[in-house]
C-alpha cells in the first residue's frame, strides 16, 4: 500500500536560518509527489510538484525539493525562513497508475518561525 | 469571485438536520474534488468529479452526498450526521482529473456536528 509519512509534525527555525521538513513515501511505483502550504484559515496551495522529470524541483517562495528514489523521500527545503513562511505543510503524492488525481496527503508538518 | 470559492465558511448543525456545503470554481476547470481534514487524521479524498461525473467515491457514508450539475458548482448534502464528521470540508478543482494536473483549493467550510 502507497503511504507518506512527515517525519516531524512540528518545526521551529529563526527567520533568516534555513527550512526542513522531511516527507518520505511507500509505493510500488514512481509516483507523483506535492508539497501543499495551509496558512491558517484558508485553503491548500501548492507549492511544488515532482512529476517524473528533473529530480531537484524549484516551486514558489523560495522552496525547493529533492526527489531522491533511493531513499523514497521528498524533503523541502528552503535557504531562509521569512516569518511569512509560518504555516502548516503537506507532502502529498498520486501514484503513477491512478486516473483520477487522488491525493493522498501526509500527517503534516507545523511550522512556527520566530523573530 | 476568484479560484475556488466556499460556502459557508462556517457550519454548525445537529446531528438531525440536513444541511448542504456548496464549492464554486471559476477557473473553467472540468474536474472537482471534495477532501475532509480531521484534527487527528491526515488529509483524505471523498469524492472526485470529472465533467459532473463522479469519477471516485473513497468508501465514504451515505450520509454524505455529493451533488455535481454543472462543471463550475460542487455540493456537498448532508444529513444525519455523527460528532466525528466535525471537520474542515475542503474543496478543490483542476484542469483535467489526473496526477499532472494542479489542483486548487477553496478556503473550506468548518463544520461542527453538535
Amino acid at each position: 500500500a502507497q503511504s507518506v509519512t512527515q517525519l516531524d509534525s512540528h518545526v521551529s527555525v529563526s527567520e533568516g536560518t534555513p527550512v526542513l521538513l522531511r516527507c518520505n513515501y511507500s509505493s510500488s511505483y514512481s509516483p507523483s509527489l506535492f508539497w501543499y502550504v495551509q496558512h491558517p484559515n484558508k485553503g491548500l496551495q501548492l507549492l511544488l510538484k515532482y512529476t517524473s522529470a528533473a529530480t531537484l524541483v524549484k516551486g514558489i517562495n523560495g522552496f525547493e525539493a529533492e526527489f531522491k528514489k533511493s531513499e523514497t523521500s521528498f524533503h523541502l527545503t528552503k535557504p531562509s525562513a521569512h516569518m511569512s513562511d509560518a504555516a502548516e505543510y503537506f507532502c502529498a503524492l498520486i501514484l503513477t497508475t491512478d486516473s483520477w488525481g487522488k491525493l493522498q496527503f501526509g500527517a503534516g508538518t507545523q511550522v512556527v518561525v520566530t523573530p | 469571485e476568484t479560484g475556488v470559492t466556499q460556502t459557508p465558511r462556517h457550519l454548525v448543525m445537529g446531528m438531525t438536520n440536513k444541511k448542504s456545503l456548496k464549492c464554486e470554481q471559476h477557473l473553467g476547470h472540468n474536474a472537482m474534488y471534495w477532501y475532509k481534514q480531521s484534527a487527528k487524521k491526515p488529509l483524505e479524498l471523498m469524492f472526485v468529479y470529472s465533467l459532473e461525473e463522479r469519477v471516485e467515491n473513497n468508501s465514504v457514508p451515505s450520509r454524505f452526498s455529493p451533488e455535481c450539475p454543472n462543471s463550475s458548482h460542487l455540493f456537498l448534502h448532508l444529513h444525519t450526521l455523527q460528532p466525528e464528521d466535525s471537520a474542515l470540508y475542503l474543496c478543490a478543482s483542476s484542469q483535467g482529473a489526473g496526477r499532472t494536473y494542479e489542483q486548487y483549493f477553496g478556503p473550506g467550510t468548518r463544520l461542527t456536528v453538535t
